[in-house]
């Protein structure tokens, strides 16, 4: 099966760009979540979507980023403009339908992001 | 207050011998997951093990087994037999509530160097 799909794998852009980050979660998976990892900040949830509705976007920086997920099968996080401390690994990840023993995230390989 | 402790930024190893690597958690809550994962140096989020509160039984997973201490609120991840491929952060994540709360929050990781 294949798992968690996220790309661009590497982004490099330059300040006041927009940049666009996409994920594919793993298919029947009825959670989403997107992470990101600084050495400073440690690993962050950003926002997470059940059945493509957003539940909790607190982890969200600022309005320069926002996040959808049209269907099931795709999300993007966009942000405009970006900023050289938004330079992170971001991480998409999913989960199955809530259960006992069911919650476990599963993480694609990441994107990382450098803003010039 | 830190809902995940990780104490042990670093660790090392020797090659065959088995290492404990600690994790402490916070809540207040019954019903929570504790979960492990690996981060080897290309980047990718591994999942490794997982334990349920209510769960009886320490959780294993191969050479992995999560030693749960629910009275003194720890979650250490016992690897038997290092082998030179465990070298890699390994991250102490807990989901609190009920299973169909997905937020979930991380430590700030240890580092393993399996020695030859």
């Amino acid at each position: 099966d294949a798992g968690v799909i996220q790309s661009p794998r590497h982004e490099v852009t330059e300040m006041g760009q927009e940049v666009t980050l996409r994920c594919k979660p793993i298919s029947g998976h009825d959670y989403l979540f997107w992470y990101r990892q600084t050495m400073m900040r440690g690993l962050e949830l950003l926002i997470y979507f059940n059945n493509n509705v957003p539940i909790d976007d607190s982890g969200m920086p600022e309005d320069r980023f926002s996040a959808k997920m049209p269907n099931a099968s795709f999300s993007t996080l966009k942000i405009q403009p970006s900023e050289p401390r938004d330079s992170a690994v971001y991480f998409c990840a999913s989960s199955p339908i809530a259960g006992v023993g069911q919650e476990t995230q599963y993480f694609g390989p990441g994107t990382r992001l450098l803003v010039l | 207050a830190q809902k995940i402790t990780q104490t042990q930024p670093g660790m090392f190893v020797q090659e065959k011998e088995a290492v404990t690597l600690d994790c402490t958690y916070d809540t207040s809550d019954p019903s929570y997951g504790l979960f492990w994962y690996k981060q080897p140096s290309s980047g990718e989020m591994i999942f490794l093990i997982y334990q349920g509160s209510y769960d009886q039984q320490n959780a294993t997973e191969g050479r992995y087994s999560l030693n749960f201490q629910k009275a003194r609120k720890s979650a250490n991840l016992v690897i038997s037999a290092s082998q030179l491929g465990d070298s890699a952060m390994y991250f102490c994540a807990m989901r609190e509530g009920p299973g169909g709360y997905q937020k979930v929050t991380f430590g700030t990781g240890t580092k393993l160097q399996v020695i030859p």
